[in-house]
């Protein structure tokens, strides 16, 4: 692994079901954050996570969850999907305030 | 809370000329670090340019450059010399320094089209 990955790529999800989105980083990075990208919205923030163990709501985070057990990893989970939630899904992660944040490849999910 | 308004939703340029792109912000707070980022078709993120609060003078990368008015909460990215590898969505972006919560702010973006 080199950077941030996200995984899946794309995904086609019944609606009510639950889906994890999975992130992690190898850079050590303390900050994590989870995006949501939709057409004429820009990035919205869901979560944040500013260091292992500690968690933090974002703009946007009814219908979401996520975790920060250790620094590599911040899973994004959808706990019962709904098509309102169809969108592109970004993991960043950031070694500081004074850096940029590094972003993922993006993970388009489609509710149906 | 802290916003980020970009204000015009598309932009064109001809190639080789020069164009800027709006950003205005709202906070209370003096020391932060403001962004822009291009977001190509590719749908990878890439930093542009950074610029600190504290720091007076406009920061420059190539062909790009800001104009960063404190006072006026306005963060604006000039492109010189518009090439076609420049068509993107470009998003503003604003982060606290100082904040309990560090959460990294963006406008809605700014399209980019490049006429050849």
């Amino acid at each position: 692994i080199a950077g941030i990955t996200q995984a899946p790529t794309s995904q086609i999800l019944a609606a009510g079901r639950r889906m994890t989105l999975r992130c992690t980083q190898d850079m050590r990075h303390n900050a994590m954050y989870w995006y949501r990208q939709d057409l004429g919205l820009g990035l919205r923030l869901i979560h944040y996570s500013n260091t292992a163990g500690t968690t933090g709501k974002g703009e946007v985070p009814d219908g979401y969850s996520v975790s920060r057990a250790n620094t590599d990893d911040f899973p994004l989970t959808l706990a019962s999907a709904v098509p309102s939630q169809t969108s592109v899904y970004f993991c960043a992660s950031s070694l500081d305030r004074s850096t940029e944040a590094f972003f993922g490849q993006g993970t388009r999910l489609t509710v149906v | 809370a802290q916003t980020v308004t970009q204000s015009q939703p598309e932009m064109s340029v001809q190639e080789a000329e020069t164009v800027t792109l709006s950003c205005t912000y709202d906070t209370s707070e003096s020391d932060y670090y403001l962004f822009w980022y291009k977001q190509p078709p590719s749908r990878q993120m890439i930093l542009v340019i950074r610029q600190e609060a504290y720091k007076q003078q406009n920061a420059t990368e190539n062909r790009f450059s800001v104009n960063f008015q404190k006072a006026a909460k306005s963060f604006s990215l000039k492109i010189s010399d518009s090439q076609l590898g420049d068509a993107a969505m470009y998003f503003c972006a604003y982060r606290s320094v100082n904040s309990r919560d560090d959460k990294i702010i963006f406008g809605k973006g700014t399209r980019l089209h490049i006429l050849p």
